[in-house]
């Protein structure tokens, strides 16, 4: 089993709809979790981090399921911008070296 | 804002070819990292340095060699290329290695990409 899991998509969503975005973690000690977009033949950028108590950003919330170690994504009135790879990106470790693990992304096409 | 510049962007080897993707930033972060992405593969760390003048495998060093030359530049060597190396190569850097204290923010920055080629 994967250590991060993401569904690939991908999710072809109309201008406007809320979509929402799910990636599995396998190791329960993992600590930090982030989302990371990704464009089209492009370098990943950081969009948010996820807290515990869940966290929002204008159109994007995010949130944590430790008891059923999941993270959530959820993109409210989506926009054609808002296309783009989506990275979950999960933390894990302690001392000198953390373990970063990346999903393999969910893909996002918001159309016309 | 050059943030993190890698070179050459693309490149196409011949089996047993050998090159160097070069890697700079000008944050003064004290970490940097050699991933490689793949389809369906995700992101996966060649090579990471915590600080200057250290070095350290990641998941999959195989085949490759690093150097961290000086705060600003690392750089990632493929000795004798081979078509499994075929990827997307993505420097980064960091403030400092991933700490999970409050306050971290985990954030990478990337450099733009390195499309390489191996036949």
């Amino acid at each position: 089993r994967k250590e991060v899991e993401q569904d690939p998509g991908p999710f072809n969503v109309p201008e406007g709809a809320t979509v929402a975005f799910n990636c599995t973690y396998s190791n329960s000690a993992s600590q930090s979790f982030f989302w990371y977009r990704q464009d089209c033949r492009k370098e990943p950028k950081l969009l948010m981090s996820v807290y515990s108590s869940g966290n929002e950003d204008g159109r994007f919330t995010a949130q944590l399921n430790r008891a059923s170690q999941y993270i959530s994504l959820l993109i409210r009135d989506s926009k054609l911008s808002d296309s783009a790879t989506y990275l979950c990106v999960v933390i894990r470790g302690s001392g000198g070296y953390q373990k970063v693990t990346f999903g393999t992304g969910t893909k996002l096409q918001v159309i016309p | 804002n050059a943030g993190v510049t890698q070179t050459p962007k693309f490149q196409v080897l011949k089996t047993g070819q050998s090159m160097t993707l070069q890697c700079a930033q000008d944050m003064n972060h004290n970490s940097m990292y050699w991933y490689r992405q793949d389809p369906g593969m995700g992101l996966r760390l060649i090579y990471y340095s915590a600080s200057e003048g250290t070095t350290d495998k990641g998941e999959v060093p195989n085949g490759y060699n690093v150097s961290r030359l000086n705060k600003r530049e690392f750089s990632l060597r493929l000795e004798s290329a081979a078509p499994s190396q075929t990827s997307v190569y993505f420097c980064a850097s960091s403030e400092r290695l991933h700490l999970t204290r409050q306050g971290a923010t985990g954030e990478l920055f990337f450099g733009e990409g390195s499309r390489l080629t191996v036949l």
